[in-house]
């Protein structure tokens, strides 16, 4: 059974570019949760959906879109880049909000 | 604030000692997770313990919860090298809210 699974797992990309990350849950999650984790910081709430609506976002502008599909998967989508979102991206999915499975992260690094 | 603030925020400890990292938050919870991290992975979950729990053991972890006094300590007994990581708590109603780690180092 596949765990959580984020690709690319690094990226590097210029300020004002746009990027798109993507996730597939673990077999039997129908939730996904993606988060920013800076250097040294821990994960910071980006924005949760279930059953393909956006369900809850945390304090990110509006920059930060997503989707998610009908088997589940996601895309986090961050538009006109800052230096500033240089981080790692961890995409987490669970099922009827128990405990997350997170993905080893996508590391996006803007120049 | 919605999440909790881990303390210390970082660890050093020699192999075969016990760890003790403590958690504190302000808001009513339904539950509360610890998780792991290594060092630019992905956060692995260890344990949940319920807002009408007190004490939760998984072999080496043992964890306690106050909803009086609003924290949790997360006791990590007989510490190996590959204990070595960040940890975080996690406030669980919703969503999940993480704070900033203790961040532990367990020298062999």
């Amino acid at each position: 059974d596949a765990g959580v699974t984020q690709s690319p797992t690094h990226l590097i990309k210029t300020r004002g570019q746009q990027v798109t990350l993507r996730c597939s849950p673990k077999s039997g999650h129908d939730t996904v949760s993606w988060y920013q984790q800076a250097l040294g910081q821990g994960p910071q709430f980006i924005f949760q959906y279930y059953e393909e609506e956006e369900r809850q976002r945390g304090n990110f502008p509006d920059r930060f879109s997503g989707h998610q599909f009908p088997n589940y998967s996601s895309e986090l989508n961050v538009n006109a880049l800052l230096l500033g979102d240089s981080a790692l991206y961890l995409c987490a999915s669970s099922y009827n909000t128990g405990e997350l499975f997170f993905g080893e992260g996508s590391r996006l690094t803007v120049l | 604030s919605q999440q909790g603030e881990e303390d210390p925020q970082a660890l050093s400890i020699q192999e075969g000692e016990n760890a003790t990292m403590n958690c504190s938050y302000k808001t009513s919870i339904n539950n509360l997770q610890w998780y792991r991290q290594n060092s630019g992975r992905g956060l692995v979950h260890l344990i949940l313990i319920r807002s009408n729990e007190r004490e939760k053991h998984s072999g080496r972890l043992r964890v306690t919860l106050d909803t009086s006094k609003k924290s949790s300590s997360l006791l990590i007994t007989a510490s190996r090298a590959a204990d070595t990581a960040s940890y975080f708590c996690a406030l669980t109603g919703n969503q999940f809210y993480f704070g900033t780690g203790t961040s532990l180092t367990v020298i062999p």
